[in-house]
């Protein structure tokens, strides 16, 4: 069974650069998409993007001039980059995968706090 | 954007009792494959969310039969037959039809 596991800072300032990692052990990158989503302290869930089966990227529009998502199959990892922080993005942020059809829920991380503050 | 709406949200439930949640987008959610991406995501407190349905009706992986999902083009609805006290949380429907995916904004089912 596949398990996703994720790390990166838990505390920023403002105006730094967010940097997660997600691990997938037990399973490769060919046959699904990836996402980053993330879920502010109390609220709701906002999808960031997704990294699909062709290494294509897409982004939601309300971060998509500061957000990257890239992956590095040698080390069976993918990662999120999210620049210019503001207090706005103080979210927990989960990576996900699922297959077509799916396109995301199948497999969670554990989530990562990261926090915006000066 | 595709825009969610759900109601209740928050529904308080006698245990063994039946769930209704209701859940309406924006546009319609047929995709141009002919097939309809709107999931439901279970939330319990201090976890990730996990899936329950996808395609409107499909079970996942794992997911009791007292969970069911129906509707089409922009009405949908999660039922749960009989409520456990495991079922407490918050469910949110998500559209994977259209860039980029939106989801509702949560309904909290409790024990009363």
């Amino acid at each position: 069974q596949v398990q996703l596991q994720q790390w990166g800072a838990g505390l920023l300032k403002p105006s730094e650069t967010l940097s997660l990692t997600c691990a997938v052990y037990g399973g490769s990158f060919s046959d699904y998409f990836w996402s980053w989503i993330r879920q502010p302290p109390g609220r709701g869930l906002e999808w960031i993007g997704e990294l699909n089966q062709s290494g294509g990227t897409n982004y939601n529009p309300s971060v998509k001039s500061r957000v990257t998502i890239s992956v590095d199959t040698s080390k069976n990892q993918f990662s999120l980059k999210l620049s210019s922080v503001t207090a706005a993005d103080t979210a927990v942020y989960y990576c996900t995968r699922g297959p077509v059809g799916i396109w995301f829920g199948e497999s969670w991380g554990q989530g990562t706090l990261v926090t915006v503050s000066s | 954007d595709i825009v969610m709406t759900q109601t209740p949200l928050s529904s308080p439930v006698t245990l063994g009792q039946p769930a209704s949640i209701s859940c309406r987008s924006s546009q319609r959610l047929v995709h141009s494959d002919g097939n309809t991406y709107l999931s439901w995501l279970q939330q319990r407190p201090g976890q990730p969310p996990r899936l329950l349905i996808y395609e409107i009706s499909n079970r996942f992986s794992g997911v009791p039969d007292r969970f069911s999902g129906s509707g089409a083009g922009t009405d949908f609805t999660l039922k749960i037959s009989r409520v456990e006290a495991e079922d407490v949380g918050v469910y949110y429907c998500v559209q994977l039809t259209q860039f980029p995916f939106t989801f509702g904004p949560g309904t909290k089912v409790e024990i009363k």
